[in-house]
């Protein structure tokens, strides 16, 4: 069965340093998310992605952050520079059509 | 913007008992509304549906859900639980008027399943 990887499972990073978190959804998949879950707390849209562009975005989603999807496979979220408050487990979903997100396993980022 | 309840942070619950896990949600325009389920150290699955047609929506392993238009509720129940049922349930609900679909999730019910 198809899913959505994501790397690395845990990436651990200095305050200030740039992170690229990466995402493979799945083949035929059209529309791409980007969420986050702070520990203890409820998981939250930053942002959508369709047609090689951003379709909405929340509050959260700054100007340190950005999304590409630089081949026809890779969807990658990158913080330029990372602060305290970004350390998150970080859920990449695709979907196909107006039917369930499928989500990632996360990546658990630590910013120190 | 949508909104999702989840009063229940945690519900203990004896094996075999049954369980029901609510959920609240606010919204001007129609939604779709779902249960995902997160076990320890893993990513989000999803439980169950509701798109359109019959308001009782079922899963694969004996969870069900009640769509409540009148009540704006989406209640998740097991009539029988078991130790294996021990995770994380978020309600989530998306607009249904646009194709993007952001998920917007309900902070969690943590279903603690003791023998």
């Amino acid at each position: 069965e198809p899913e959505v990887t994501q790397t690395p499972s845990h990436q651990v990073t200095q305050m200030g340093q740039e992170v690229i978190l990466r995402c493979v959804p799945i083949s035929n998949h059209l529309y791409f998310y980007w969420y986050r879950q702070i520990l203890g707390q409820k998981v939250e849209f930053l942002v959508s992605f369709y047609n090689n562009e951003i379709s909405e975005k929340s509050e959260i989603f700054d100007d340190q952050f950005s999304v590409e999807r630089p081949d026809g496979s890779n969807f990658t979220l990158k913080i330029r520079s990372t602060k305290l408050e970004d350390s998150a487990m970080y859920f990449c979903a695709s979907r196909r059509t107006a039917d369930e997100q499928f989500f990632g396993p996360g990546t658990r980022l630590t910013v120190l | 913007a949508q909104s999702v309840t989840q009063l229940d942070s945690q519900v203990p619950v004896f094996e075999e008992a049954p369980v029901e896990l609510r959920c609240n949600y606010s919204s001007s325009v129609s939604v779709y509304l779902f249960w995902y389920v997160q076990y320890p150290n893993q990513g989000l699955q999803l439980l169950l549906k509701y798109l359109s047609g019959s308001t009782l929506v079922e899963s694969i392993n004996g969870f069900e859900a009640e769509f409540n238009k009148s009540q704006t509720s989406f209640h998740l129940r097991k009539p029988s639980v078991h130790i294996s049922d021990t995770a994380e349930y978020f309600c989530a609900v998306a607009r249904t008027n646009t194709g993007f679909q952001k998920l917007v999730f309900g902070t969690g019910t943590r279903l603690l399943v003791s023998p």
